[in-house]
């Protein structure tokens, strides 16, 4: 089946710590999104990646980092300098073309020890 | 700046009903419009588009609308059931780039 798979599920960051979330599709998807959810708010974009070994700042990188050297795999490290990680983080991809959804993996829950 | 509004309060309506959810946005001319469905715990999943030049789309008991001088969109779910009871999230392109804004999403339940 293809779709996306983030992991782990849920991961715990001690203070000072860079932690690294995952993502991985096999869609065969270009374009790929790395969101923070937290209640009462909506998706906000951390970064996107459009092709392979290129990627852009979104509305609150700070404190966040990616890569992206495979097509498949877009990996999101967040950093010490992320004061407030407590989130639920979601990947997503989509297609070439306008018009196309995005599909989501099913998320990584990140709460400080 | 864009902004995107959606009823932060839940909508609670009794089985067999149809249930509209709203999306309003502001400042902004989308080329098109997507609704998703999301449950507890999990993400978002993709249910309708909608294009600038329609005013309505369908899929099974599915119905959004699309008025852009309201700058509105309307998501309807005919004869609904329990198990549709999920947060409903609207989403629009930033024309021109990869990139969507999301609304808060607005949480459905359906009362047996």
């Amino acid at each position: 089946d293809g779709g996306i798979t983030q992991s782990p599920k849920y991961l715990f960051r001690k203070e000072g710590q860079n932690v690294t979330l995952s993502c991985e599709q096999n869609l065969n998807h270009d374009a790929m999104y790395w969101y923070r959810q937290d209640p009462g708010q909506g998706l906000r974009l951390i970064y996107y990646s459009q092709i392979v070994n290129d990627f852009q700042k979104g509305d609150i990188a700070e404190g966040y980092s990616v890569s992206r050297e495979k097509k498949e795999s877009f990996p999101l490290t967040v950093t010490s300098a992320q004061k407030n990680p407590t989130a639920f983080y979601l990947c997503a991809s989509r297609s070439e073309g306008s018009n196309q959804p995005q599909h989501f993996g099913d998320g990584t829950r990140l709460s400080i020890l | 700046s864009q902004k995107i509004e959606q009823n932060s309060e839940a909508l609670n309506i009794q089985e067999g009903k149809t249930a509209t959810l709203t999306c309003n946005y502001t400042n902004y001319s989308p080329a098109y419009l997507q609704w998703y469905r999301q449950d507890p715990g999990r993400g978002p999943v993709f249910l309708l588009l909608i294009r600038e030049n329609e005013k309505e789309k369908r899929k099974e008991r599915l119905k959004v609308t699309f008025d852009t001088t309201l700058k509105q969109s309307l998501f309807h779910i005919t004869a609904s059931q329990p198990a549709d009871s999920a947060t409903y999230l609207c989403a629009l392109d930033k024309s021109g780039t990869y990139k969507y804004i999301f609304g808060t999403g607005t949480r459905l339940k359906v009362l047996a």
